[in-house]
């Protein structure tokens, strides 16, 4: 199965900071890649997918990069709804595998 | 509008069985690819499994492997999921969802709670 290492695990930041989290895979997915915002309480919702594209209705302050192994999210500048965790998930192979989050706390 | 209500989960001991069944309306059910995802208490996602349209694939999660079985019907718009040999590590919020872009939907989850 194909191993999603996402980083950090958790960070704080405040309002108005750029934030980058990232995702590594342990094999070629191409751009396979989406990402997901999940808040307490909440199935996830879909921010990213083909590691770059924006999901309709997603606040532009979302972008996605990478390819191959390597990828980020970026929040240009966060706003106090973006408090959340982040996971990656994989749709290149089965089993489809999840980065194992990254929680946005408020600094 | 797209609606997935999830159904069937409860309090059970190890080693005995359990059928989720998750009811679906607002997009055409016979065309999507169904997943289970599925979250423990306080952790991270984890997917389960999927299944073709048309039912004629299935993969599994490593850990499931061999003891969970997805299924659906597609006339009733239903996907199932059949938990069996269940273990505690097995405890978690139980979401159905196509897992696309469009529609990009989960069900509110059904908890299963694996306990002696």
């Amino acid at each position: 199965a194909i191993q999603m290492t996402q980083s950090p695990s958790s960070l704080s930041a405040s309002v108005g900071d750029r934030v980058t989290i990232t995702c590594r895979a342990s094999q070629d997915i191409r751009n396979d890649l989406g990402w997901y915002q999940q808040k307490p309480g909440k199935a996830p919702k879909l921010l990213i997918f083909a590691a770059s594209s924006l999901q309709g209705g997603v606040p532009s302050r979302f972008s996605g990069s990478g390819s191959g192994t390597d990828f980020t999210l970026t929040i240009s500048r966060l706003q106090p709804e973006d408090f959340a965790t982040y996971y990656c998930l994989q749709d290149n192979d089965y089993p489809r595998t999840f980065g194992q989050g990254t929680k946005v706390e408020i600094k | 509008q797209v609606q997935l209500v999830e159904s069937g989960g409860g309090v059970v001991q190890p080693g005995r069985s359990l059928r989720l069944s998750c009811v679906v309306s607002g997009f055409t059910f016979r065309n999507y690819g169904m997943h289970w995802v599925r979250q423990a208490p306080g952790k991270g996602l984890d997917w389960v499994a999927v299944i073709w349209p048309d039912g004629n694939r299935k993969y599994y999660g490593d850990s499931v492997k061999g003891r969970f079985t997805i299924s659906r019907d597609n006339s009733r718009n239903t996907l199932f999921l059949q938990m069996n040999s269940l273990r505690v590590e097995d405890t978690a919020l139980y979401y159905c969802t196509p897992l696309t872009v469009t529609p990009d939907s989960w069900g509110q989850g059904t908890l299963v709670t694996v306990s002696s």
